[in-house]
């Protein structure tokens, strides 16, 4: 299936730290995007980067694709207590109309 | 801009019995979603609408699941009949791309969810 896997499923840090997730995924794809969920609310779009992208930024995010290795990374710098969430990839894979996510991972940051 | 909006956010329900979830996407977006979110998991598609159209629904458990999206607006998504396992957080969204064959696709925007306990 065309989910992508995060990795690692749980990291706790200190405000300030910088938080990294990583995800891969199985086939050829579109674009790869990340997203936010708060703990009982909906997904909130973060960033999308496409195929023939290698990296990507967004205010204190970074997102890097490396499409020979099929992952992505998810950087979160100078990490605030708003920070906490899930954070899910999600692949639009080539040939296929659907936006598969991964399993997520959940960041505390502690205050 | 007002968002993707569901009801109801909370439902509990036995099971055996019926349900059914209300989206309204963003204006304009041609592209409707309904994802399914098990506890502690990432959302799955269930069935994804453009226009009036099933664009995919094949991970939709058809013999219990059904979902319809009226003039290409509104969709409701019914359980009947419900089983303990579809206890779950049921996620609408929409798009204004995607849902066409070869159409990449785009940012979704996520409704708050409905969240359904079967008892």
């Amino acid at each position: 299936s065309q989910q992508g896997e995060e990795d690692p499923q749980a990291l706790s840090i200190q405000e300030g730290e910088n938080a990294t997730m990583n995800c891969s995924y199985k086939t050829s794809i579109n674009n790869l995007q990340w997203y936010r969920q708060n703990s009982g609310r909906g997904l909130v779009h973060l960033i999308l980067i496409r195929s023939n992208e290698r990296e990507k930024h967004s205010g204190r995010l970074r997102v890097t694709l490396d499409t020979s290795k099929k992952s992505s990374s998810l950087l979160i710098t100078a990490s605030r207590a708003a920070d906490t969430a899930s954070y899910f990839c999600a692949t639009d894979a080539e040939g296929n109309n659907r936006l598969a996510f991964g399993k997520g991972n959940q960041v505390v940051v502690i205050p | 801009e007002a968002g993707v909006a569901q009801s109801p956010r909370y439902k509990i329900i036995e099971k055996r019995q019926s349900v059914a979830f209300w989206c309204n996407p963003i204006s304009g977006h041609a592209t409707l979603y309904w994802y399914q979110q098990i506890l502690g998991q990432g959302p799955k598609l269930l069935i994804q609408f453009q226009n009036n159209g099933v664009v995919d629904d094949s991970q939709l458990p058809k013999d219990r699941f059904s979902a319809e999206r009226l003039k290409g607006v509104d969709s409701t998504l019914k359980i009947q009949p419900a089983k303990l396992e579809d206890s779950a957080v049921y996620l609408c969204a929409s798009s204004s791309r995607g849902g066409r064959q070869g159409a990449n696709t785009g940012e979704l925007f996520f409704g708050e969810g409905s969240r359904l306990t079967v008892l």
